[in-house]
């Protein structure tokens, strides 16, 4: 079946570095999305990327969708502590019906030592 | 801004007993998600509703789990007779329009079956 997979599982970052998540799917994506989950919380929707070779940016945050729709990477530069949490891409997923479901990634869990 | 609330937040239940976990979700809007996070991994989708029925469903969402919307603004998640593995964090989300919208999560509810 259709799948997302994420890489890397963990990364530890020194504050001030930088972190690199990427995400690559099965299949062609119609979208993708990025979530935040911090420890203990919920999945809170980031960004919402749809066309082929975008980039959008939000503050140190920079979300890129490849060409094929089938990959896409979060880059924060300069961490902060309050970066912590787990990051989630996730592409619109198909079940045999004609409305799309959100099939995640693993995730990528960052932690920042001050 | 409007949220997506949960109830309860923390269940906890014997094998084999019938739990039911509570959503309302925002008021405008149409498609619902129930997702969820086995501990320490990723985020699962299980059954999408809209218009009153079921439009998507996971294989994941068998016949011991259904879904309703009894009162117009509830929507419940059952599962009738509850397994160890049932144990999760189970996360309501919901959409404006499709799942290529913003999905917004509720906070989510604890489940432990012992």
């Amino acid at each position: 079946g259709q799948q997302v997979m994420q890489i890397p599982q963990y990364q530890h970052v020194q504050e001030g570095e930088d972190f690199t998540t990427y995400c690559n799917s099965s299949t062609t994506l119609s979208n993708i999305q990025w979530y935040k989950q911090r420890p203990g919380g919920h999945p809170v929707f980031l960004i919402q990327l749809v066309k082929s070779g975008e980039v959008k940016k939000q503050k140190r945050l920079t979300f890129q969708f490849g060409e094929a729709k089938k990959n896409s990477s979060l880059h924060i530069t300069a961490t902060q502590t309050t970066d912590v949490g787990t990051y989630f891409c996730a592409g619109e997923g198909r079940y045999g019906g004609s409305q799309g479901n959100l099939i995640f990634g693993k995730g990528t869990k960052l932690s920042v030592k001050p | 801004e409007p949220e997506v609330t949960q109830t309860p937040s923390h269940q906890v239940t014997q094998m084999g007993q019938e739990v039911i976990l509570r959503c309302v979700p925002i008021s405008n809007h149409l498609y619902f998600y129930w997702y969820r996070q086995i501990l320490g991994q990723k985020v699962e989708f299980l059954v999408s509703f809209y218009n009153n029925e079921i439009s998507e469903k996971s294989e994941i969402f068998d016949d011991q789990f259904s879904v309703e919307r009894p009162d117009g603004s509830n929507f419940t998640l059952k599962i009738r007779s509850t397994k160890l593995e049932d144990s999760a964090m189970y996360f309501c989300a919901t959409t404006k329009w499709t799942a290529s919208d913003t999905q917004y999560f509720g906070p989510g509810t604890r489940l432990t079956v012992l």
